[in-house]
């Protein structure tokens, strides 16, 4: 079975430092993964994708099949980044059925 | 961009009745619809795939008998929450989808059972 760990539920940082918010999987199978945002009353958006390796708003993300890992990062955080971060596991066959982190809430303080 | 509209965003019903959710994808065709339940401070707990044309496929714990999911167009979905119980009060989310692209949610629906 397919799982995702986020091990923070909460995350705070100061504006202008580093974030990392931490993912690891567990699939036996080639994992795809996806980090998704919340803004404040605003629905679900996705952020990345790891095959895309882009970098959207200053985030990237990159897989580590080894330490089956996915971890989110960005080096200066901004105030508009506060948000509830949900990281996701798409799985072969599975077409886009997604398996959701429990989130973690990054709030970025001045 | 792709935008998924669910509907009504908050409801409040007794117990023991039914309430209708509707999810829409406003310009583009869903060839899969998702439905999930989201507890304070939990993950998002899929409750069942919905396929245009066919019948859902529900995940396990998930009563198909207590929530009715029907896919009647590409562009539509709808889940009833049938005889409401107060345990049935949540936060319910859509997702659609269309092949293996990226996901799109709904803005989500506030159902509260008295």
């Amino acid at each position: 079975a397919q799982r995702v760990t986020q091990p923070e539920k909460l995350l705070s940082v100061f504006k202008g430092a580093p974030v990392e918010l931490k993912c690891n999987y567990s699939y036996s199978g080639s994992p795809e993964l996806f980090w998704y945002v919340q803004y404040s009353r605003q629905r679900l958006q996705l952020l990345l994708r790891h095959i895309s390796r882009e970098s959207i708003k200053g985030f990237t993300a990159d897989l580590n099949k080894g330490e089956t890992s996915f971890h989110l990062k960005k080096p200066f955080a901004q105030e508009e980044d506060s948000a509830m971060y949900y990281c996701a596991l798409g799985f072969t066959g599975g077409g886009n059925k997604l398996t959701f982190g429990t989130g973690t809430q990054l709030k970025v303080e001045l | 961009g792709a935008v998924v509209s669910q509907h009504p965003s908050r409801v409040i019903c007794k117990s023991g009745t039914s309430v209708k959710i509707e999810c829409r994808s406003l310009d583009f065709q869903a060839t899969t619809m998702f439905w999930y339940r989201q507890f304070p401070k939990k993950s998002l707990m899929l409750m069942a795939t919905s396929n245009e044309g066919s019948k859902a496929t529900y995940e396990q714990g998930v009563e198909k008998d207590k929530f009715l999911i029907n896919h009647a167009s590409l562009t539509l979905s709808t889940l009833t929450v049938t005889s409401a119980h107060p345990e049935d009060s949540s936060f319910y989310i859509c997702s659609a989808g269309q092949y293996e692209s990226p996901l799109h949610f709904g803005n989500g629906t506030r159902l509260t059972v008295t």
